[in-house]
Formats: C-alpha cells, structure tokens, sequence
C-alpha cells in the first residue's frame, strides 16, 4: 500500500513564526501536493510539484512556500504563520498520466496558530 | 473557470444504493472525474475515476453521461461505515495542474 507520512498530526505555533509541514510518500510518485482543509470550503490546492525542484502555485499560495529536493519528500513552509492560516494541511501524491488525479492522501496536520 | 457542485448532505438506511451527482457544467475535453471518501480526522481516500460512461470498482459505480456535465457515484448496499464525507474532483491528467475539488456530500447512513 502507499504511504504518505506527515511529520506532525498536531502542531500549535506562535503568530510570526516560521513553520516547516513536512510530507514523505514511499511509492516513487512523480506528483506531490500540498492541500488546505477548512470547515465548508472543502479542499484547496496551495502548491503542486511534479518533479525534483519543480512547483506550480495551487489556487491560495499566498504566504506559503514549498520545497522539494528529494522525490520522496515536499515540504510546506509557513513564512510567518499568522492565524488565518490556522487549519487542517494535507499532503497527496500520485503518479504521472492519467493517474495524476488518483492522488494519496496523509493524515493530516492540524496547525493551530495563536 | 470549471466549478463542481454537489449537495450538502444526504441520509439513507442500510442496504440502500445510494446516488450522489456532482454537477461540473464547465468540464474539459482532458478533465477526468475522481471521486473520494473521507471520514473524520483521516485524509481522504480514493474510490473511483472514470472519463465517460461507466465504471465499476469492487466498492462503487462511477455513471457519466455523454456530455459529461455531471457525474453520479452510485454506492450499492450501503452500511453504517459508509458514513462519510464523499468529494468529487474534476482536473486534467496532462500538464495542467487545474484541480476542482467539489465542496463534499455529508452521507449519513441509519440503521
């Protein structure tokens, strides 16, 4: 079975503070992504990466950046956490083709920023 | 810009087939249409995905009609465990990243 691991399945921050979500899957998927999960807005895309060092902006990377420097891992990092941005982070991978959109999912990281 | 639409919520009682239809009126020659579960506190999980007309899996049926403007995930036989959130997702397979998650279904199964 695949696995996607997140590092933190909970995690309380200070406003202003530089936060690092780190995601590892260990099915060699060429595609990674980073998803936002708030109660009634269903899930938003914050950043896409299918490949070493490759990324796409999602649909609300603002205040986000990604890095990926190994296929295995993506990390999402939070600049200077504000408390908007308090929520539920999910990390996915997939495969390339027309398996791009049969994404693996971790379990969460529940952020909470005061 | 595509969107998704689902209902809010839907009940049933065990042993029903259930049918929840995502509307996707603006759907693009190389979109397909993937359909996830999730329950509390997990992320979701993949069911099925399919282009046009029909698919079946071991756990449920993906129907799309011809013109591919909505699409109904049919649920045979449900039981108390397929109390969940279910999210259709319309997006490209090719190098567009365009992803368009439905807002959910909140299905609730009674016994």
């Amino acid at each position: 079975d695949v696995k996607v691991t997140q590092s933190s399945r909970y995690l309380v921050k200070r406003t202003g503070e530089k936060v690092f979500l780190e995601c590892v899957q260990d099915m060699d998927h060429e595609n990674m992504f980073w998803y936002r999960q708030d109660p009634g807005l269903g899930l938003r895309l914050i950043y896409f990466s299918y490949d070493v060092k490759m990324k796409e902006k999602g649909d609300i990377p603002e205040g986000y950046s990604v890095s990926r420097e190994k296929k295995e891992r993506f990390s999402l990092i939070l600049e200077s956490a504000s408390t908007n941005q308090t929520s539920m982070y999910l990390c996915a991978s997939s495969l390339g083709g027309v398996a791009k959109n049969i994404q693996y999912f971790g379990a969460g990281t529940r952020l909470s920023v005061l | 810009l595509a969107k998704t639409t689902q209902p809010i919520s839907m009940d049933s009682y065990e042993g029903q087939e259930v049918n929840i239809t995502c509307s996707h009126n603006n759907i693009a020659t190389n979109d397909y249409i993937t359909w996830y579960q999730q329950f509390p506190s997990q992320g979701p999980r993949f069911i099925i995905q399919g282009y046009k007309t029909k698919v079946t899996n071991e756990v449920a049926s993906l129907f799309i009609p011809a013109d591919r403007k909505s699409s109904t995930l049919s649920l045979p036989r449900v039981s108390l465990s397929d109390t969940a959130v279910y999210y259709c997702l319309v997006g490209a397979v090719n190098s567009n990243y365009q992803l368009i998650w439905g807002a959910g279904t909140k299905l609730i199964i009674k016994p």
